[in-house]
């Protein structure tokens, strides 16, 4: 079975700081997609950026990043020049490319961002 | 916009008690999801719908049923309200190989 941890239950960054957030992931399979979302504290989660394990080349949105080392099994979020609006949970999220819809969820990261 | 609508924001019952929690998504997808959401523990499915009438187990479906009667509203039903059902209900939906969108959650306490 398909397994997604996050290490990290909390992590702190200077606004306009960069931050890594880490992500690890255990699966059998080959095609596959990889998510993170954020959760701010009005709940609404939404996605921030997408990997296919096909696309050798890094997933990139605006100030967001990620590092994705497929052998490694890693797949972990950059943010640059962090902003106030940034402080979230932020899941780490893993789906299979075939077979079944399910989306397996990281148990989460809260960060803070500080002024 | 595209919007999932769950119909309560904050939800109290009592230990017992039947327990509806709507779910309705105004862009016509296939899949549609309930998971929870517990601190340290991430999120949980619960079950899935991938078609009307269609439903699936997650991985915590103990005390816990489904209905999707039509393709916009998926429903979760708690038979017998327990304690240790209090947590936060996260519903969601997608298109087959589409990025998730979710509802705002429903914070349910059980007393």
């Amino acid at each position: 079975a398909q397994t997604v941890t996050q290490s990290q239950p909390e992590m702190s960054v200077q606004e306009a700081e960069t931050v890594t957030l880490s992500c690890t992931y255990d699966t059998s399979e080959s095609d596959y997609y990889l998510f993170w979302y954020k959760q701010p504290p009005s709940r609404q989660m939404i996605l921030v950026i997408r990997q296919e394990a096909y696309k050798q080349q890094n997933a990139t949105e605006n100030r967001f990043s990620v590092n994705f080392q497929k052998a490694a099994k890693s797949f972990s979020l950059k943010i640059s020049d962090s902003q106030l609006g940034d402080a979230a949970m932020y899941f780490c999220a893993y789906r299979s490319g075939s077979g079944t819809y399910k989306y397996i969820f990281g148990t989460g990261t809260r960060l803070k961002v500080l002024a | 916009d595209v919007k999932v609508t769950q119909s309560s924001r904050y939800l109290v019952k009592r230990t017992g008690e039947k327990v509806f929690l709507e779910c309705v998504q105004d862009m016509d997808h296939e899949n549609m999801f309930w998971y929870r959401q517990d601190p340290g523990l991430g999120l949980r499915l619960i079950y899935f719908s991938y078609d009307v009438k269609m439903k699936e187990k997650g991985d915590i479906p103990e005390g816990y049923s489904v209905s999707r009667e039509k393709k916009e509203r998926f429903s979760l039903i708690l038979e017998s309200a327990s304690t240790n059902q209090t947590s936060m209900y996260l519903c969601a939906s997608s298109l087959l190989d589409e990025k998730l969108f979710f509802g705002s959650g429903t914070q349910l306490s059980v007393l």
